[in-house]
């Protein structure tokens, strides 16, 4: 079981918007500005697309956005790209048990 | 440009052991935390540890904690994973990553395959 908490799934049919949260609580997501977001295509590596909740790499497309509210932390992917179809992944600092690093369970987007 | 390379990946059995490498180039490898990250088949990512720039820190998932261990080496530009005790669970691709702060990666490699299997 993840420490945190994401919908297995997400689709969209392209030029529309998604969302995909990100749940924790007040000793990970909650309590520190540490998420990010990676996006992984089959057989690749992870890709930062997010870092310190709303923060993109240079390079990363402004349809990419983070935000956070509370103990959930959210992805929105604006004017879907058939390019964007793939696995998408929160992680955040976290003080509980091991102190480091933990991830969601992953979302899979469907670009339809 | 970044590259992470990782090898050491192999075929153990239980018990066994196996040491992987990540050699560094194209960046300032002595500024950077550096982490392992795993990937079971079909499963989601894991962080499994990371190290600080000088080596003075070291933070481990539970799950590896007496079993692994991270280190690194400034004169060569690599880390390095020793893994003792291995489990079936343990199975995955192994992913080295620079790590501008403890809990985020900007850079990944490409991975090595660890099977932990009789």
């Amino acid at each position: 079981q993840s420490a945190l908490t994401q919908p297995a799934s997400v689709s969209g049919s392209p030029g529309q918007s998604i969302t995909i949260s990100c749940t924790g609580t007040s000793t990970d997501v909650g309590g520190y500005n540490y998420v990010s977001w990676y996006q992984q295509h089959p057989g690749k590596a992870p890709k930062l697309i997010i870092h310190d909740v709303s923060d993109r790499p240079s390079g990363i497309s402004n349809r990419f956005s983070g935000s956070k509210s509370g103990n959930t932390a959210s992805l929105t992917i604006s004017g879907l790209q058939a390019e964007d179809e793939g696995d998408y992944y929160c992680g955040s600092y976290t003080t509980r048990g091991s102190l480091g690093w933990v991830f969601g369970g992953g979302t899979k987007l469907t670009v339809l | 440009e970044v590259q992470l390379v990782e090898s050491g990946g192999d075929l153990v059995q239980p018990g066994g052991s196996l040491r992987l490498s990540c050699e560094a180039s194209g960046f300032t490898f002595s500024i950077y935390w550096m982490s392992w990250v795993r990937q079971a088949p079909g499963k989601g990512l894991e962080w499994v540890a990371n190290i600080n720039q000088d080596g003075s820190e070291k933070y481990y998932v539970d799950s590896v904690k007496g079993r692994f261990t991270v280190s690194r080496d400034k004169a060569k530009n690599s880390l390095f994973l020793q893994m003792n005790t291995l489990r079936a669970e343990d199975t995955a691709v192994y992913y080295c990553a620079r790590s501008p702060s403890p809990a985020k990666s900007d850079s990944w490699g490409q991975g090595t395959l660890v099977i932990v299997s009789s």
